[in-house]
Protein backbone atom coordinates (compact mmCIF):
# COMPACT_ATOMS: atom_id res chain seq x y z
CA UNK A 1 0.00 0.00 0.00
CA UNK A 2 2.06 3.17 -1.49
CA UNK A 3 2.24 5.86 1.38
CA UNK A 4 2.73 8.91 -1.20
CA UNK A 5 1.33 8.15 -5.18
CA UNK A 6 2.10 10.50 -7.85
CA UNK A 7 0.03 9.54 -11.58
CA UNK A 8 1.49 9.64 -13.74
CA UNK A 9 5.01 8.55 -13.82
CA UNK A 10 5.52 9.12 -17.27
CA UNK A 11 4.34 12.20 -19.36
CA UNK A 12 5.45 13.51 -22.51
CA UNK A 13 4.01 16.37 -24.36
CA UNK A 14 4.65 19.23 -26.28
CA UNK A 15 5.41 22.86 -25.53
CA UNK A 16 2.31 24.94 -24.88
CA UNK A 17 0.11 22.63 -23.74
CA UNK A 18 -1.44 22.37 -20.27
CA UNK A 19 -0.80 18.79 -17.75
CA UNK A 20 -1.07 18.06 -14.38
CA UNK A 21 -0.03 15.77 -12.32
CA UNK A 22 -1.47 14.41 -9.72
CA UNK A 23 -0.71 13.38 -5.96
CA UNK A 24 -2.55 11.47 -2.65
CA UNK A 25 -0.75 10.39 0.43
CA UNK A 26 -2.63 7.41 2.76
CA UNK A 27 -0.32 8.76 6.06
CA UNK A 28 -2.79 11.05 7.53
CA UNK A 29 0.06 13.91 6.92
CA UNK A 30 -1.14 17.58 7.52
CA UNK A 31 1.39 19.04 4.82
CA UNK A 32 2.37 18.20 1.70
CA UNK A 33 5.03 19.39 -1.27
CA UNK A 34 6.62 19.82 -4.36
CA UNK A 35 9.55 19.52 -5.43
CA UNK A 36 11.27 19.88 -8.64
CA UNK A 37 14.54 17.74 -9.26
CA UNK A 38 16.18 19.02 -12.47
CA UNK A 39 18.40 16.87 -15.41
CA UNK A 40 21.03 17.71 -13.22
CA UNK A 41 19.49 15.39 -9.96
CA UNK A 42 19.16 19.20 -8.68
CA UNK A 43 16.01 18.82 -5.79
CA UNK A 44 14.70 22.04 -5.03
CA UNK A 45 11.16 22.97 -3.29
CA UNK A 46 8.20 24.13 -5.35
CA UNK A 47 5.16 24.42 -3.01
CA UNK A 48 4.10 23.14 0.29
CA UNK A 49 0.61 22.95 1.55
CA UNK A 50 -0.62 22.38 5.39
CA UNK A 51 -4.33 20.92 5.51
CA UNK A 52 -5.21 22.69 2.08
CA UNK A 53 -3.72 26.03 3.05
CA UNK A 54 -0.61 26.88 1.32
CA UNK A 55 2.59 27.27 3.38
CA UNK A 56 5.47 27.76 0.80
CA UNK A 57 5.56 29.22 -2.33
CA UNK A 58 8.89 29.54 -3.84
CA UNK A 59 9.70 31.62 -6.82
CA UNK A 60 7.83 29.37 -8.94
CA UNK A 61 6.27 30.98 -12.31
CA UNK A 62 2.32 31.18 -12.13
CA UNK A 63 2.25 28.95 -14.81
CA UNK A 64 2.58 26.27 -12.04
CA UNK A 65 -0.62 25.97 -9.95
CA UNK A 66 -0.93 23.64 -7.19
CA UNK A 67 -4.24 22.76 -5.72
CA UNK A 68 -5.25 20.67 -2.24
CA UNK A 69 -8.86 19.70 -2.31
CA UNK A 70 -7.83 18.11 1.33
CA UNK A 71 -5.46 17.30 3.26
CA UNK A 72 -4.57 13.94 1.63
CA UNK A 73 -4.06 15.48 -2.18
CA UNK A 74 -2.09 17.78 -3.61
CA UNK A 75 -2.13 17.78 -7.45
CA UNK A 76 0.23 20.13 -9.71
CA UNK A 77 -1.47 21.79 -13.06
CA UNK A 78 1.31 23.82 -15.20
CA UNK A 79 -0.25 25.84 -17.95
CA UNK A 80 2.03 26.73 -21.34
CA UNK A 81 4.24 24.39 -20.86
CA UNK A 82 8.19 25.46 -21.75
CA UNK A 83 11.13 22.43 -22.51
CA UNK A 84 12.81 24.21 -19.68
CA UNK A 85 9.68 22.20 -17.78
CA UNK A 86 11.27 19.16 -18.47
CA UNK A 87 12.17 17.58 -14.74
CA UNK A 88 11.04 14.80 -12.58
CA UNK A 89 8.41 16.36 -9.89
CA UNK A 90 9.01 14.74 -6.22
CA UNK A 91 5.75 14.95 -3.93
CA UNK A 92 6.07 14.42 -0.26
CA UNK A 93 3.97 14.66 2.71
CA UNK A 94 5.61 15.10 6.33
CA UNK A 95 4.48 14.85 10.24
CA UNK A 96 6.50 16.47 13.03
CA UNK A 97 8.81 14.67 14.59
CA UNK A 98 11.27 15.54 17.92
CA UNK A 99 10.83 17.82 21.01
CA UNK A 100 11.09 20.71 17.93
CA UNK A 101 8.55 19.15 15.89
CA UNK A 102 10.63 18.79 12.87
CA UNK A 103 8.96 17.89 9.73
CA UNK A 104 10.43 14.44 8.04
CA UNK A 105 9.71 14.06 4.71
CA UNK A 106 8.08 11.02 2.94
CA UNK A 107 8.35 11.32 -0.56
CA UNK A 108 6.70 9.79 -3.67
CA UNK A 109 8.19 7.70 -6.90
CA UNK A 110 8.31 10.53 -9.17
CA UNK A 111 6.46 12.20 -12.19
CA UNK A 112 9.02 12.62 -14.97
CA UNK A 113 7.69 15.31 -17.49
CA UNK A 114 9.41 15.49 -20.71
CA UNK A 115 8.14 18.58 -22.62
CA UNK A 116 9.29 18.07 -26.90
CA UNK B 1 23.14 31.61 2.41
CA UNK B 2 21.85 28.80 2.83
CA UNK B 3 23.37 25.83 1.10
CA UNK B 4 24.61 21.83 1.15
CA UNK B 5 27.97 20.28 -0.41
CA UNK B 6 28.40 17.11 -1.63
CA UNK B 7 32.22 17.48 -2.58
CA UNK B 8 32.10 14.15 -4.28
CA UNK B 9 29.93 13.95 -7.03
CA UNK B 10 30.80 10.14 -8.32
CA UNK B 11 32.41 7.12 -6.08
CA UNK B 12 33.02 3.71 -6.49
CA UNK B 13 33.71 1.39 -3.52
CA UNK B 14 34.48 -2.59 -4.17
CA UNK B 15 31.83 -4.30 -2.40
CA UNK B 16 32.32 -5.14 1.29
CA UNK B 17 34.81 -1.75 1.57
CA UNK B 18 33.74 0.85 3.77
CA UNK B 19 32.37 3.89 2.74
CA UNK B 20 32.07 8.07 3.77
CA UNK B 21 29.77 10.23 1.74
CA UNK B 22 31.08 13.93 2.50
CA UNK B 23 28.83 16.57 3.11
CA UNK B 24 28.88 20.30 4.54
CA UNK B 25 26.32 22.65 5.00
CA UNK B 26 25.85 26.55 5.81
CA UNK B 27 22.66 27.17 7.51
CA UNK B 28 22.09 30.10 10.03
CA UNK B 29 20.18 28.23 12.50
CA UNK B 30 20.18 25.06 14.06
CA UNK B 31 20.42 23.08 11.15
CA UNK B 32 17.95 19.76 11.00
CA UNK B 33 19.92 17.06 8.33
CA UNK B 34 19.16 14.30 7.06
CA UNK B 35 20.42 11.41 4.00
CA UNK B 36 18.33 10.40 1.71
CA UNK B 37 18.99 7.61 -1.01
CA UNK B 38 17.41 7.65 -4.58
CA UNK B 39 17.27 3.97 -6.62
CA UNK B 40 17.01 4.71 -10.10
CA UNK B 41 13.45 5.40 -11.19
CA UNK B 42 12.52 5.81 -7.27
CA UNK B 43 11.39 8.28 -4.72
CA UNK B 44 13.79 9.48 -2.24
CA UNK B 45 14.02 7.34 0.97
CA UNK B 46 14.97 8.39 4.45
CA UNK B 47 17.89 6.93 5.85
CA UNK B 48 19.04 8.81 8.90
CA UNK B 49 18.13 12.01 10.74
CA UNK B 50 19.79 14.36 12.89
CA UNK B 51 17.99 17.31 15.11
CA UNK B 52 19.71 17.18 18.59
CA UNK B 53 21.35 14.96 21.27
CA UNK B 54 24.03 12.31 20.51
CA UNK B 55 25.89 13.14 17.31
CA UNK B 56 26.11 10.11 15.97
CA UNK B 57 22.85 8.60 14.54
CA UNK B 58 21.96 5.55 13.22
CA UNK B 59 19.94 4.96 10.38
CA UNK B 60 18.68 2.06 8.09
CA UNK B 61 20.60 -0.28 5.93
CA UNK B 62 23.48 -0.61 8.11
CA UNK B 63 24.05 3.44 7.57
CA UNK B 64 25.17 5.97 10.28
CA UNK B 65 26.07 9.53 10.23
CA UNK B 66 28.25 11.79 12.35
CA UNK B 67 27.06 15.42 12.98
CA UNK B 68 30.58 17.82 13.91
CA UNK B 69 29.31 21.02 14.46
CA UNK B 70 32.85 22.62 14.19
CA UNK B 71 33.34 21.89 10.76
CA UNK B 72 29.43 22.27 9.71
CA UNK B 73 29.81 18.31 8.21
CA UNK B 74 27.14 15.55 8.40
CA UNK B 75 28.96 12.59 6.73
CA UNK B 76 27.77 9.24 6.04
CA UNK B 77 29.34 6.06 6.46
CA UNK B 78 29.17 2.19 6.34
CA UNK B 79 31.46 -0.07 7.40
CA UNK B 80 30.71 -2.48 4.54
CA UNK B 81 28.99 -1.83 1.40
CA UNK B 82 26.96 -4.19 -0.63
CA UNK B 83 26.33 -4.22 -4.12
CA UNK B 84 22.62 -2.81 -3.68
CA UNK B 85 23.40 -0.03 -1.77
CA UNK B 86 24.83 1.48 -5.38
CA UNK B 87 22.31 4.53 -5.41
CA UNK B 88 22.16 8.46 -5.36
CA UNK B 89 22.70 9.82 -1.77
CA UNK B 90 21.58 13.24 -1.30
CA UNK B 91 22.63 15.22 2.08
CA UNK B 92 19.77 17.77 3.25
CA UNK B 93 19.68 20.54 6.08
CA UNK B 94 16.12 22.67 6.96
CA UNK B 95 14.94 24.45 9.01
CA UNK B 96 12.15 21.87 10.47
CA UNK B 97 9.26 23.57 8.25
CA UNK B 98 9.74 20.80 5.62
CA UNK B 99 11.77 23.40 3.47
CA UNK B 100 14.76 21.10 2.64
CA UNK B 101 17.89 22.70 0.77
CA UNK B 102 19.46 19.34 -1.19
CA UNK B 103 23.08 18.89 -2.23
CA UNK B 104 23.71 18.18 -5.38
CA UNK B 105 24.14 13.97 -5.02
CA UNK B 106 26.39 11.71 -5.11
CA UNK B 107 26.22 8.93 -7.55
CA UNK B 108 27.77 5.05 -5.56
CA UNK B 109 28.91 2.65 -7.78
CA UNK B 110 30.14 -0.71 -6.06
CA UNK B 111 32.15 -2.94 -7.75
CA UNK B 112 31.96 -6.82 -7.25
Amino acid sequence: DTAVSQTPKYLVTQMGNDKSIKCEQNLGHDTMYWYKQDSKKFLKIMFSYNNKELIINETVPNRFSPKSPDKAHLNLHINSLELGDSAVYFCASSQEEGAAGANVLTFGAGSRLTVL
Amino acid sequence: AQSVTQPDIHITVSEGASLELRCNYSYGATPYLFWYVQSPGQGLQLLLKYFSGDTLVQGIKGFEAEFKRSQSSFNLRKPSVHWSDAAEYFCAVGGGTGKLIFGQGTTLQVKP
